[in-house]
């Protein structure tokens, strides 16, 4: 079983729309969640951080965690076609030394 | 500007030959890790360093190897034992005063290729 899963789509909003993109993680004791933006052929942008249950909101995204289901998410609201990029979701591990990460979902926003 | 740099960002390696990816940083960050970046496979640990002279294995240390003698630099070898290192290598630091609340901080990537 993979530390970090999530779809890998590709998933397709028209502008303006509310994008969703999901993260599921197998270590229980992890303690950090972050999701990163990466462009295609550039490395990844920290967007969001979250540390505990419930939603963390910062401008268009907002970042949902749910420690008892081990689910993290991304909602993106009135995406835009800069959106446009591959999500990657990331945990630390309960020891704080390593860095896991999905394997990305690929968004298209649709003008 | 604090970042994280690493170079060169393209690179190409003969088949046999040892290639070393540079990345420094200017952060003042403990933790340092090298990913390996393939279609459709998101992000391997290579390997990671949280104090200078000390680094730990990742998923997939055959055929690499690094050194921490500078808390700024942490480069990586890709050795000719390593039979198909073709990728996207990314190094990213951390803070470990924040502890497990640490973002980890990218540098732009090396693509290397086997020609």
């Amino acid at each position: 079983q993979k530390e970090v899963e999530q779809n890998s789509g590709p998933l397709s909003v028209p502008e303006g729309a509310i994008a969703s993109l999901n993260c599921t993680y197998s270590d229980r004791g992890s303690q950090s969640f972050f999701w990163y933006r990466q462009y295609s052929g550039k490395s990844p942008e920290l967007i969001m951080s979250i540390y505990s249950n419930g939603d963390k909101e910062d401008g268009r995204f907002t970042a949902q965690l749910n420690k008892a289901s081990q689910y993290v998410s991304l909602l993106i609201r009135d995406s835009q076609p800069s959106d446009s990029a591959t999500y990657l979701c990331a945990v630390n591990g309960k020891n704080g030394n390593q860095f896991y990460f999905g394997t990305g979902t690929s968004l298209t926003v649709i003008p | 500007d604090g970042g994280i740099t690493q170079s060169p960002k393209y690179l190409f390696r003969k088949e046999g030959q040892n290639v070393t990816l540079s990345c420094e940083q200017n952060l003042n960050h403990d933790a340092m890790y090298w990913y390996r970046q393939d279609p459709g496979q998101g992000l391997r640990l290579i390997y990671y360093s949280q104090i200078v002279n000390d680094f730990q294995k990742g998923d997939i240390a055959e055929g690499y190897s690094v050194s921490r003698e500078k808390k700024e630099s942490f480069p990586l070898t890709v050795t000719s034992a390593q039979k198909n290192p073709t990728a996207f290598y990314l190094c990213a630091s951390s803070s470990r005063d924040r502890g497990n609340s640490a973002e980890a901080f990218f540098g732009q990537g090396t693509r290397l290729t086997v020609v």
